[in-house]
């Protein structure tokens, strides 16, 4: 069976700081996908970053920074300077490979970034 | 580039009733999935369509059921509405290409709610 944990239900932070969400994950399957999606209070899912099981490089995108460890399970990602604009409900989610088209999400993080 | 879109946007029905929801995905696309998102959780794979066919489902009961039109478009008909059917119902489209997985791109969601 496939799990995503996100441990973290709400964090808040002031405009400028880093925060990091911790993203655990498990299944057996030795490939896999693992997403990150973003959730503003409209309600629409926002694609941020797809990566696959046999690619464990670290991935920066802008103030967006993703790290991938085999090792511990787990795909964190990080906001650097957060903005007010960052605050959303953030989902990682994963999906196995064989032909599974299933996404599965773990809890979220709300993240509030306050000015 | 027109993306995902969904209808209704919101809706209201009653215990027993019957609703469809509707889906268009994003052009290029051929695969449509469904997830149902209760408030503070994560989305919840419901079934995906491809080729007019159920090709996945999840852990849902046959009340909940489908199509996809030759245009790809697709509808979600759940049957007998209980309470806990409540929730935002999101729509996910995504291309096949030779059995492996790309992201997938979600709509605004319809929200539902049963009284």
């Amino acid at each position: 069976a496939q799990k995503v944990t996100q441990a973290q239900t709400e964090i808040s932070v002031v405009e400028k700081e880093d925060v990091t969400l911790d993203c655990v994950y498990e299944t057996r399957d030795t490939t896999y996908y693992l997403f990150w999606y973003k959730q503003p209070p409209s309600g629409e899912l926002v694609f941020l970053i797809r990566r696959n099981s046999f690619d464990e490089q670290n991935e920066i995108s802008g103030r967006y920074s993703w790290n991938f460890q085999k090792s511990t399970s787990s795909f964190n990602f990080t906001i650097t300077a957060s903005q007010v604009v960052d605050s959303a409900v953030y989902f990682c989610a994963l999906i196995t490979g064989g032909g599974s088209e299933k996404l599965v999400f773990g809890k979220g993080t709300k993240l509030t970034v306050n000015p | 580039d027109a993306g995902v879109t969904q209808s209704p946007t919101h809706l209201i029905k009653t215990r027993g009733q019957q609703v469809t929801l509707r889906c268009s995905p994003k052009s290029g696309h051929d695969t449509v999935s469904w997830y149902q998102q209760a408030l503070g959780q994560g989305p919840q794979f419901i079934f995906q369509y491809y080729e007019e066919e159920e090709r996945q489902r999840g852990n849902f009961p046959d009340r909940f059921s489908g199509h996809q039109f030759p245009n790809y478009s697709s509808e979600l008909n759940v049957n007998a509405l209980l309470l806990g059917d409540s929730a935002l119902y999101l729509c996910a489209s995504s291309l096949a290409q030779g059995g492996y997985t790309y992201e997938q791109y979600f709509g605004p969601g319809t929200r539902l709610t049963v009284t």
